[in-house]
């Protein structure tokens, strides 16, 4: 099957600094690719879609100035939590659909801010 | 509004019984439904889905799926449980107008799969 990797695969920052999450399609492309958060035991809450060559698509509440998203290339979003602070700590996970709607997710980065 | 319910939080079996994970959606126009599952440290995998056709859907790891359209159901099943079906699992659904690709999705259901 399709593969999408993310990097990193954990982080841990101070409050304050700005981090970047990778998402990277290894073997298709991708116009579109999706930034989920996950807290534990809990449902993906889907922050933004992304999109190749135009502006991410935000859902609403999610602040699009904190999250930034930037779709570079047909196998590459970022999505960087600018001045993370402890309750930005997440899970978060990206996607990339392939074929009709199915969906093909990266393990996720793990952010913890101190 | 769209939505995707699973009504249950967990749901625990025990090894070689038949399980079943509940989804109802509610949304307009004809649905694509989904159902993903995660193990413990795990990404999200894909197990089936429901476009068209047979309302009977077949799916990875012994797992099946039948679209309900009288009952807006897409209860998840197989016929006999491994622990190492032991998982979190989600129910997700499409509408199938326009390119929008964005998925609804329910809260998920854990599954613990008892020895």
């Amino acid at each position: 099957g399709a593969v999408v990797s993310q990097h990193p695969s954990w982080v841990i920052c101070k409050s304050g600094t700005s981090v970047k999450i990778e998402c990277r399609s290894l073997d298709f492309q991708a116009t579109t690719m999706f930034w989920y958060r996950q807290f534990p035991k809990q449902s993906l809450m889907l922050m933004a879609t992304s999109n190749e060559g135009s502006k991410a698509t935000y859902e609403q509440g999610v602040e699009k100035d904190k999250f930034l998203i930037n779709h570079a290339s047909l196998t590459l979003s970022t999505l960087t939590v600018t001045s993370a602070h402890p309750e930005d700590s997440s899970f978060y996970i990206c996607s990339a659909p392939r074929n009709i709607g199915e969906q093909f997710f990266g393990p996720g980065t793990r952010l913890t801010v101190l | 509004a769209q939505s995707v319910a699973q009504p249950e939080d967990q749901v625990n079996v025990a090894e070689g019984n038949p399980l079943t994970v509940k989804c109802t959606y509610s949304v307009s126009g004809n649905p694509y439904l989904f159902w993903y599952v995660q193990y413990p440290n795990r990404g999200l995998q894909f197990l089936l889905k429901y476009i068209t056709g047979d309302n009977l859907v077949k799916g990875s790891y012994g797992f099946e799926a039948e679209f309900n359209k009288s009952q807006t159901s897409f209860h998840l099943k197989k016929p006999s449980a491994l622990v190492s079906d032991s998982a979190l699992y989600f129910c997700a659904v499409r509408l199938d107008a326009g390119n929008n690709r964005k998925l609804i999705w329910g809260l998920g259901t854990s599954l613990a799969v008892n020895p």
